[in-house]
Order: structure tokens, then sequence, then C-alpha cells
């Protein structure tokens, strides 16, 4: 299985500020054929279904806000939230979907500081 | 816009076999696979496993020795069946729509909460 680990398990940021949430993979999950990284990004608030946000590693799902971005290529991959909102609080969850079983990050809770 | 509806039993004894089932509205049926994901109590994501719609299956190989999921193409809905349930089993459950063979997860159930206890 391809392990996830995402970091920090916590962050606060005050409203306006940026947020960044990492994820490494312990294996490639860039696919050379297609030069595709099967990476995508997930919020997750509670008592709701998780939510996609990006996927491609950078490609951001439509009507997800801009200040919304993912980077990264190979086992290096970044979540970015510039202009921390609200209701962006949530936890974000990385998913890789490069091979069976598919795998998940363990978490990053984002609050509000 | 497409909307994932499931549900089943929420409450089980240890041996019993959890079904849980998941009906899809809007979209196309025929052209993604369908999949089930878990989420235990404080803890992350757990991958099930997956069905297109003509009924080829992948499974987590943890899983997989207790684990079926069908479709009904007739009805827009798959199914999962797990056995021999025990507390550890105890989950929110999904499902979820997988847009492609080996792709992202784009739209989701609201959850069941199955809860295992003698």
């Amino acid at each position: 299985d391809i392990g996830m680990t995402q970091s920090p398990d916590s962050l606060a940021v005050s409203l306006g500020e940026r947020a960044t949430v990492s994820c490494k993979s312990s294996q490639s999950v860039l696919y050379n054929s297609d030069n595709k990284n099967y990476l995508a990004w997930y919020q997750h608030k509670r008592g709701q279904p998780p939510k996609l946000l990006i996927y491609w590693a950078s490609t951001r799902e439509s009507g997800v806000p801009d200040r919304f971005s993912g980077s990264g290529s190979g086992t290096d991959f970044t979540l970015t939230i510039t202009n921390f909102q609200a209701e962006d609080v949530a936890i974000y969850y990385c998913h890789q979907y490069y091979t069976t079983p598919q795998t998940f990050g363990q978490g990053t809770k984002v609050e509000i500081k | 816009q497409v909307q994932l509806q499931q549900w089943g039993a929420g409450l089980l004894k240890p041996s019993e076999t959890l079904s849980l089932t998941c009906a899809v509205y809007g979209g196309s049926f025929s052209g993604h696979y369908w999949s089930w994901i878990r989420q235990p109590p404080g803890k992350g994501l757990e991958w099930i496993g997956e069905i297109s719609h003509s009924g080829s299956t992948n499974y987590n190989p943890s899983l997989k020795s207790r684990v079926t999921i069908s479709v009904d193409t007739s009805k827009n809905q798959f199914s999962l069946r797990m056995t021999s349930v025990t507390a550890a089993d105890t989950a929110v459950y999904y499902c979820a729509r997988r847009y492609d063979w080996n792709d992202r997860l784009d739209f989701w159930g609201r959850g069941t909460l199955v809860t295992v206890s003698s």
C-alpha cells in the first residue's frame, strides 16, 4: 500500500492569512505515461461528506474558490489556502488514486487562531 | 447535479452482516465507478472497494475476504455487504462516485453511521 503522511496534524490560522498543508506519499504517484500526479485533496466538515477540492494534484474542482490551490509532484504535495475564511475550518485529506488500494492521509485539522 | 442517497441498518451485533445501499440520482450511471469508503470514530478515511456499472470490482485486500460490492443498473444503485462484523467495523460508511478508472472521488453520499455492539 502507498502510505500517505500529512503534516501538521493540526494548525491554527488567522482569518485572511495563509494555511499550508503538506502531504508525502511513500512512493511516487506520478504516472509517467500521462505525466499526471494521481493525487486529490478533500475538505471534510463535521456532519458533512468530504468535498473534492483538488485533483491531479493541482486542478481545482468546479465551484471551488480560487483561494484553494494544490501543488507538488512525485511524492511531495501541498494544499494552500490563501485569505483563510471562517468557512474553511475543516479537516483536509490528501488521497492517492494511483494504485489499489487507494489510500488517504491521516487528515489535517485547520482551525481559526 | 449528482446526488448519492444511502441507507442501511445502523446497529449490528458482532458476527452479523452489514448491508448498505446507495442510489444515484442525476448524471450517468454507466460512465463511472462506484465506491465505498469508511471512517471509524476519530480516525481517517479507509477505502473499502469499488464496482463498475458492468460489475467489475476492486477491493481493499485488508477487507476483501468479508466484503462484496454489487450493482443494480436497472435502479442505478450499488450495495455493500460485509460479513462477520466486529466492533472494529464501527464507522461512518460513505458511498462515492469515482469519476473514471484511476480517478478522483467527485461526489459523496452523506454517510451512514454503523455501530457494532453486543
